[in-house]
């Protein structure tokens, strides 16, 4: 699976948009882009997952670039209870592989 | 509840004892996946199981752990001979074919 790179850290102003960035310029064409993130001493939440288009869902949203070697993750009104570690994941579906996490962006949301 | 379940939360042990986590994963989920996270760090995978099939283990199970999944239903991880280093948190997280992967609360270690 490919490699991610993400900043260690952001800040968010409460009700804003977080956008987290994620590279990835060496995914395959089969390979997905996942997003899940943890809250201190949780497990990891799933949040959002696609392949080429944009993806929404009531969490967040996902922008993918065309040449799909890197991806955004949209929190349009960020909340105190968004501060967590957002991991970005890039895996092939299908065949039980596991994913690879980093060590993911450190968001923290400011009153 | 119907997610995934991971017992004991959490278990403070001597060093040099055994350990054994249990994990109830959601329950028409056949894949079953065990990671470990130490402070600080994303997680990093064990192993992982297709119903009772152990597939794929990670070198960082040594030869002092060991998972089952007997029914092919929950799955124990069982650590022998604690060390320091085996302090942790372990996960536990199950899907079905191509979905995504639910994870649970994580069982907490710390050797003394």
């Amino acid at each position: 699976d490919a490699k991610t790179t993400q900043p260690p850290s952001m800040d968010c102003a409460e009700g804003r948009a977080a956008n987290l960035p994620c590279n990835h310029s060496t995914i395959s064409g089969n390979e997905y882009v996942y997003w899940y993130r943890q809250i201190h001493s949780q497990g990891p939440q799933y949040i959002i997952h696609g392949l080429k288009n944009n993806e929404t869902n009531e969490m967040a949203s996902l922008i993918i670039t065309e040449d799909r070697k890197s991806s955004t993750l949209i929190l349009p009104h960020a909340t105190l209870r968004d501060t967590a570690v957002y991991y970005c994941i890039v895996r092939v579906v299908s065949t039980g592989n596991q994913f690879y996490f980093g060590t993911g962006t450190s968001l923290t949301v400011i009153p | 509840d119907t997610g995934v379940s991971q017992n004991p939360r959490h278990k403070i042990t001597k060093r040099g004892q055994n350990v054994t986590f249990r994990c109830d994963p959601i329950s028409e989920h056949n894949r079953l996946y065990w990671y470990r996270q130490t402070l600080g760090q994303g997680p990093e995978f064990l192993t992982y199981f297709q119903n009772e099939a152990q597939l794929e283990k990670s070198r960082l199970l040594s030869d002092r752990f060991s998972a089952e999944r007997p029914k092919g239903s929950f799955s124990t991880l069982e650590i022998q001979r604690t060390e320091q280093g085996d302090s942790a948190m372990y996960l536990c997280a199950s899907s079905s074919r191509d979905s995504e992967y639910f994870f649970g609360e994580g069982s907490w270690l710390t050797v003394v």
